[in-house]
């Protein structure tokens, strides 16, 4: 079974702190995603990485940051957390540029007061 | 920037009842129409997929009819039951450069199934 393990459920946060989201997968998949989930905005795709040291924006990059040092691992940072950053945020990885399945973490909600 | 439209919002049914959701896009860019579903708590998981050159797909209970002419395509749930009751999000798997892994959704709809 493939496994996306993301590093907290729940996390709350003060405004100007700053953030790591953590987020594991077990298939050995070449691209990981980070997104963001808020009601009636869907699934908005934060920054995303086909490869080890690879990464590039998604739709709304603006104030987060990632890294990926080992293939297994996808960090989304939040440099300087805000209020409108409070969201469910959702890792997913996938193989291959010719993969439509895309396996999802059980998501992380950031809340930042 | 691609778009994937979705309707409705919101739906109930009661159960037995045949919930259809329609999805739009805009461009032709796009190699794979999955759908995902999420229950409360978890993250999305692939229901079932679609290549546009097919014009209907069966899963079980869940179809989904594809019209490329007309750049829409819906999904289906047949004899749905309560635990069908999640949210649903309909998406697009970009074929063009340097996006070719990635996924645009629509923004999703909430059913529920009323027993």
């Amino acid at each position: 079974d493939v496994k996306v393990t993301q590093s907290s459920r729940y996390l709350v946060k003060r405004t100007g702190e700053k953030v790591f989201l953590e987020c594991v997968q077990d298939m050995d998949h070449e691209n990981m995603f980070w997104y963001r989930q808020d009601p009636g905005l869907g699934l908005r795709l934060i920054y995303f990485s086909y490869d080890v040291k690879m990464k590039e924006k998604g739709d709304i990059p603006e104030g987060y940051s990632v890294s990926r040092e080992k293939k297994e691992r996808f960090s989304l940072i939040l440099e300087s957390a805000s209020t409108n950053q409070t969201s469910m945020y959702l890792c997913a990885s996938s193989f291959g540029t010719q993969a439509y399945e895309q396996y999802f973490g059980p998501g992380t909600r950031l809340t930042v007061t | 920037q691609q778009q994937v439209k979705q309707s409705p919002q919101s739906l109930i049914v009661q159960k037995g009842g045949i919930p259809i959701i329609n999805c739009a896009y805009e461009n032709t860019a796009f190699d794979y129409f999955p759908w995902y579903q999420q229950f409360p708590g978890k993250g999305p998981a692939l229901l079932i997929a679609i290549r546009p050159d097919v014009s209907e797909k069966k899963e079980g209970r869940f179809t989904i009819s594809f019209n490329k002419s007309a750049k829409q395509f819906s999904l289906h749930i047949m004899d749905s039951q309560p635990g069908d009751s999640a949210t649903y999000f309909c998406a697009a798997k970009a074929n063009y450069g340097g996006s070719q892994g990635n996924l645009i959704f629509g923004k999703g709809t909430k059913l529920s199934v009323k027993p």
